[in-house]
């Protein structure tokens, strides 16, 4: 079972304030790493996979990027909405798991209108 | 895209009886479905891994007698919680897996809530 930490673990902020918060991870045989956005009483739905060191993905006002040799990533939302508000987890994936994730935390976000 | 059912997505039991959950994908075939479970407060933990035609994988500390799971063909994997109790309330969520421009992708189901009185 890897080790996940994410960070803060609630978060709360105006609406149009842009925020970030962050996953850590082992970076040993480190495959990838997911973020998904769980709101209260959905499926977590999948935000991005990411597999290369440096790598930069984004979707709408959101945006993730990845340090696989420190092990960690940020997930960046800028000019937040009160439909952003939701619990965002990150779930790294080894070379060993065999598609097998574990789960950090996660980061609760409410943004106030 | 991928969709994943799950039902029933809420049932209440009394203690001692046992409960069976059903995990679904609909548009696709999934070779490994997961099962969580999800304690107020906290981030999914990993129950089993659930592969099909074969023995499903306890995570350390999940009582495997306790946690049915059978996932008999490509689209459909079952939990059964036997002679449930108080402390297994709680939110179950399956996820099963699809390839997605060749990265593996969880999709999940809607969960379920189990309520144990």
């Amino acid at each position: 079972i890897l080790n996940v930490e994410q960070s803060p673990q609630s978060l709360h902020v105006q609406e149009g304030d842009s925020t970030n918060f962050t996953c850590s991870f082992p970076s040993s045989n480190f495959y990838a790493l997911h973020w998904y956005r769980w709101e209260t009483a959905k499926s977590p739905e999948a935000l991005f996979v990411m597999t290369l060191n440096g790598d930069e993905k984004k979707k709408g006002r959101i945006s993730a990027t990845l340090n696989t040799k420190e092990g960690y990533s940020y997930l960046y939302i800028k000019g937040s909405q009160p439909e952003d508000s939701a619990t965002y987890l990150c779930a790294p994936e080894n070379n060993n798991a065999g598609n097998m994730l574990t789960f950090g935390g996660g980061t609760r976000l409410m943004v106030k209108p | 895209g991928a969709v994943v059912s799950q039902h029933p997505s809420r049932v209440i039991c009394k203690s001692g009886t046992s409960v069976k959950i059903e995990c679904r994908s609909l548009d696709f075939q999934a070779t490994t479905m997961f099962w969580y479970r999800q304690f107020p407060k906290q981030s999914l933990m990993l129950m089993a891994t659930s592969n099909e035609g074969s023995k499903a994988t306890y995570e350390q500390g999940v009582e495997k007698d306790k946690f049915l799971i059978n996932h008999a063909s490509l689209t459909l994997s079952t939990l059964t919680v036997t002679s449930a109790h108080p402390e297994d309330s709680s939110f179950y969520i399956c996820s099963a897996t699809a390839t997605t421009g060749g990265l593996y992708e969880q999709y999940f189901g809607p969960g379920t809530r189990l309520t144990v009185t």
